[in-house]
């Protein structure tokens, strides 16, 4: 009941183009759902966030639509640009402790 | 900006051995974490702690891990006895009391265990 299930595994995107990546969850006592865009031998850097009284934030090209009814929530990259690719996990808060749990991540490559 | 730092980026250590990954968090930050990721899977949560205390910590934090913050700057995570399975990337991470959902992550250690 913990888990947040993340796809795809890998995405490939032509420069310009839409990249969108999927989460869902099951435990209804997350309250917070954070996207984390991560560099090779780097940490997990915060894109953005929602809370779960929201359907949709827009940050720039970065867009999360959040459906609390079906548990899944998606992050929308326009406008793909190499700078991009990156790994993104979407992770989900619960508990007084605000611990996160994150997805298993998706490996995004934008071709120029 | 502030950042989370961690020392060092990379330690290289013999199984049964003892290490101690160092973090300095956020300088106003109250809660502090430690997560792992084992090469190409998700990043798992190890333990949070506010107060000089753990207030929550997962089934992988056993006997042989432990946490300090022995000053007013640094938090560290020591294995007793390393594993084979300990190798990963260990990640702190911390946030304040403001901007109560967002956690700043450090850049990691990475830990092998020969």
């Amino acid at each position: 009941q913990q888990q947040v299930k993340q796809s795809p595994q890998s995405l490939i995107v032509q420069k310009g183009g839409i990249s969108i990546i999927n989460c869902a969850y099951e435990n209804t006592a997350f309250d917070y759902f954070p996207w984390y865009q991560q560099f090779p031998g780097k940490g997990p850097a915060l894109l953005i966030a929602i809370r779960p009284d929201v359907s949709e934030k827009k940050e720039g090209r970065f867009t999360i639509s959040f459906n609390k009814s079906a548990k899944q929530f998606s992050l929308h990259i326009m406008d793909s640009q190499p700078g991009d690719s990156a790994t993104y996990f979407c992770a989900a808060r619960g508990g007084s402790n605000y611990k996160l749990t994150f997805g298993k991540g998706t490996l995004l490559t934008v071709n120029p | 900006e502030p950042e989370v730092t961690q020392t060092p980026s990379h330690q290289v250590t013999q199984m049964g051995q003892e290490v101690i990954l160092r973090c300095v968090p956020i300088s106003n930050h109250l809660y502090f974490y430690w997560y792992r990721q084992i090469l190409g899977q998700k990043v798992e949560f190890l333990v949070s702690f506010y107060n000089n205390e753990i207030s929550e910590k997962s089934e992988i934090f056993d006997d042989q891990f432990s946490v300090e913050r022995p000053d007013g700057s640094n938090f560290t995570l020591k294995i007793r006895s390393t594993k084979l399975e300990d190798s990963a990337m260990y990640f702190c991470a911390s946030r304040g009391l403001v901007l109560i959902y967002e956690q700043y992550f450090g850049p990691g250690t990475r830990l092998t265990v020969t």
